[in-house]
């Protein structure tokens, strides 16, 4: 089965730097494009960027442009959401989630990784 | 951008029963058009796409129609289980949007 497995939990300062990850297994990582997407506390879902292992072509929701960094190491099957200075508005779970072949909807998920940014 | 809304935000029904979930484009999404349940301390996983071809997950209860701007989702014979959260998303236009969802409790 196809599987996507998240990065623990983590508890940020504001202004720290971090990075998530998200590792693809049983499919072929390379072909198929990895979204991030965010869900802030008791709120509903929303797509970050998205990124093509295959080649690193990547693309950002224009809320999120600038604010977050989306990469990955197709080597080893994993993406990355990455923040160079965590704002408190940033405590959110973020998901990945594997794009379709075809059309841009999401037919595998990962667990989540609960982001915690506080002083 | 396209705008999603979904109604109601709540629903309540009672167990045997019948959902109906109601979503809607800001303009029209043709069939381009997906749906996904989340449980509590759960990811969302994917329900509907095409606005009416089921995952091969869910059973025959969970069913999608409708195309354009206008598009349900209906659950029958309701069970304990099918307490979620649902969620739209159009995919015909970038970037993908989702609706806010429609949390069901089975009363």
């Amino acid at each position: 089965d196809v599987q996507l497995v998240q990065s623990g939990a983590e508890v940020k300062k504001p202004g720290e730097s971090l990075k998530i990850s998200c590792k693809g297994s049983e499919y072929s990582f390379t072909n198929y494009w990895i979204a991030w997407v965010r869900q802030m506390p008791g709120k509903g879902l929303e797509w970050m960027g998205i990124i093509y292992p295959g080649d690193s072509d990547t693309r950002y929701s224009p809320s999120f442009q600038g604010q977050v960094t989306i990469s990955a190491d197709k080597s080893i099957s994993t993406a990355y959401l990455q923040w160079s200075s965590l704002k408190a508005s940033d405590t959110a779970m973020y998901y990945c989630a594997r794009r379709d072949w075809n059309y841009v909807y999401f037919d595998y998920w990962g667990q989540g990784t609960l982001v915690t940014v506080s002083s | 951008e396209i705008v999603m809304t979904q109604s109601p935000a709540t629903l309540s029904v009672s167990p045997g029963e019948r959902a109906t979930l109601s979503c809607r484009a800001s303009q029209s999404v043709r069939s381009n058009l997906a749906w996904y349940q989340q449980k509590p301390g759960q990811g969302p996983r994917l329900l509907i796409y095409g606005a009416s071809t089921r995952a091969a997950v869910f059973p025959a209860r969970f069913s999608g129609s409708g195309s354009g701007t206008e598009f349900t989702l209906t659950i029958r014979s309701l069970q304990s289980e099918d307490s979620a959260v649902y969620y739209c998303q159009q995919y015909n236009n970038w970037p993908p949007t989702f609706g806010p969802g429609t949390k069901l409790d089975i009363k």
